[in-house]
């Protein structure tokens, strides 16, 4: 059973500084997701990272895929408090569009 | 291009009943997903639809259903509700079955009292 599992699951950190979530995950996929989601709202899509060795970046995030290691991370630069909202990453395994979600990461930025 | 539309947005209902929720993939998008989520168990695939056909399914009880139209409108069913119910439940569109680009919708917001 595919099992992608993010830490930390909680996160308070200071505006400025700079932060790694992880994201393992047990089975071999070359298809890895982040999403963002505000209190209350749907998800949106941040990354997706379809190969090994892939590195995207938006603003202050950064997302990597080290596929040989089934490790993703979303490292988090100068966070300012806009960026508060819960991140998770998913995992499809077999390109049909059933998508594993981690459990999410809380991240609240204190001014 | 209207994204992903989500009808009821909010729902109150009560145990034992049965409820239908609907959504409205992208125009072009054939391919629909459904999940579940709550606090307790975070986000859970319901299961999939492409073409009119239900591809996968989660592992959830047979309460659950959906179908999808050939218009690829999709709505999902949960018959004789209970508390645990309660949960946010999205869907997700993309343009074929495999697609890499999902889109979600807002949600409906079931709430079982």
């Amino acid at each position: 059973e595919l099992k992608v599992e993010q830490n930390p699951l909680f996160l308070s950190m200071q505006e400025g500084k700079n932060y790694t979530i992880y994201c393992n995950y047990s089975t071999t996929s070359d298809r890895l997701y982040w999403y963002r989601q505000d209190p209350g709202k749907s998800l949106e899509s941040l990354f997706v990272l379809l190969s090994n060795g892939a590195v995207k970046q938006e603003g202050r995030l950064m997302a990597s895929l080290d596929t040989k290691a089934r490790l993703s991370t979303l490292h988090i630069t100068a966070a300012v408090h806009d960026l508060s909202a819960t991140y998770f990453c998913a995992v499809d395994i077999n390109r049909d569009d059933k998508i594993i979600f981690g459990k999410g990461t809380r991240l609240h930025i204190l001014p | 291009k209207a994204g992903v539309t989500q009808t009821p947005r909010y729902l109150i209902k009560t145990r034992g009943q049965q409820v239908t929720l609907s959504c409205s993939p992208i125009s072009g998008h054939r391919s629909v997903s459904w999940y579940q989520q709550t606090p307790g168990q975070g986000l859970q695939f319901l299961f999939e639809y492409f073409s009119e056909t239900q591809r996968n399914k989660g592992n959830f009880p047979g309460r659950f259903s959906g179908r999808q139209f050939s218009n690829s409108r999709s709505e999902m069913n949960v018959s004789t509700l209970e508390l645990g119910d309660s949960a946010l439940y999205l869907c997700a569109s993309s343009l074929v079955r495999g697609d890499y680009e999902q889109y979600f919708g807002p949600g409906t917001r079931l709430t079982v009292t």
